[in-house]
């Protein structure tokens, strides 16, 4: 059964920082990776996607990487801004009993303070 | 705008109630999916549709009745809940089969059950 774990679960940096958010997953079967965006309350918003043949994908000041043997993503945030705080979840897309799914980790909670 | 739109926002009903979630998607995805956020524990997923046809129910209680009538809707269906199914309930629709593509979500129904 594919589990996706991210690291750390909260995280507090001072604004202008660069910082990492880390995911792993533990069956390399996968279709593609996605990060996401997810606001209080609100819906998930698509930041990124890496399909299983890329090595990284880029989108302004976020950059994230899949290393598909080792089961590890990455996601870089340059030059933190208080309205990159949220959280931020991860999740692989992959087939399993039969049908696609994606599934996701728990999330890291960002916090960038002015 | 993410191209699913979700009614309705919020949503509080009581155990003997009946309602019904819909969700919209406009992008011409051939694939639809129920997923439930409950406080501290990963998305969950609940039921996938793929051209129409339920693919996937994932030990989801027969208290929630998915219905897809055509590629574009999907609603689920609640009656008798109990205060536990109180969490966001969201729907994604993606691209499944040879091109894989992201998967979007829609905002969101916040249910709350009394």
């Amino acid at each position: 059964k594919q589990e996706v774990t991210q690291i750390p679960a909260a995280l507090s940096v001072p604004e202008g920082e660069n910082l990492v958010l880390n995911c792993s997953f533990t069956d390399s079967a996968i279709y593609n990776l996605q990060w996401f965006r997810q606001d209080p309350g609100k819906g998930l918003t698509s930041l990124l996607l890496i399909q299983s043949s890329q090595r990284e994908q880029t989108s302004g000041r976020l950059n994230a990487s899949l290393d598909k043997s080792s089961g590890r993503s990455t996601l870089y945030i340059a030059a933190s801004q208080p309205g990159d705080s949220a959280t931020y979840l991860c999740a692989v897309l992959r087939t399993q009993g039969g049908s696609e799914k994606l599934v996701f980790g728990k999330g890291t909670k960002l916090t960038v303070n002015p | 705008e993410t191209g699913v739109t979700q009614t309705p926002r919020h949503l509080v009903m009581g155990m003997t109630n009946k309602k019904s979630l819909k969700c919209e998607q406009h992008l011409g995805h051939n694939a639809m999916y129920w997923y439930k956020q409950s406080a501290k524990k990963p998305l969950e997923l609940m039921f996938v549709y793929s051209l129409e046809e339920r693919v996937e129910n994932n030990s989801v209680p027969s208290r929630f009745s998915p219905e897809c009538p055509n590629s574009s809707h999907l609603f689920l269906h609640l009656h008798t809940l109990q205060p536990e199914d109180s969490a966001l309930y969201l729907c994604a629709s993606s691209q499944q089969g040879r091109v894989h593509t992201e998967a979007f979500f829609g905002q969101g129904t916040r249910l709350t059950v009394v």
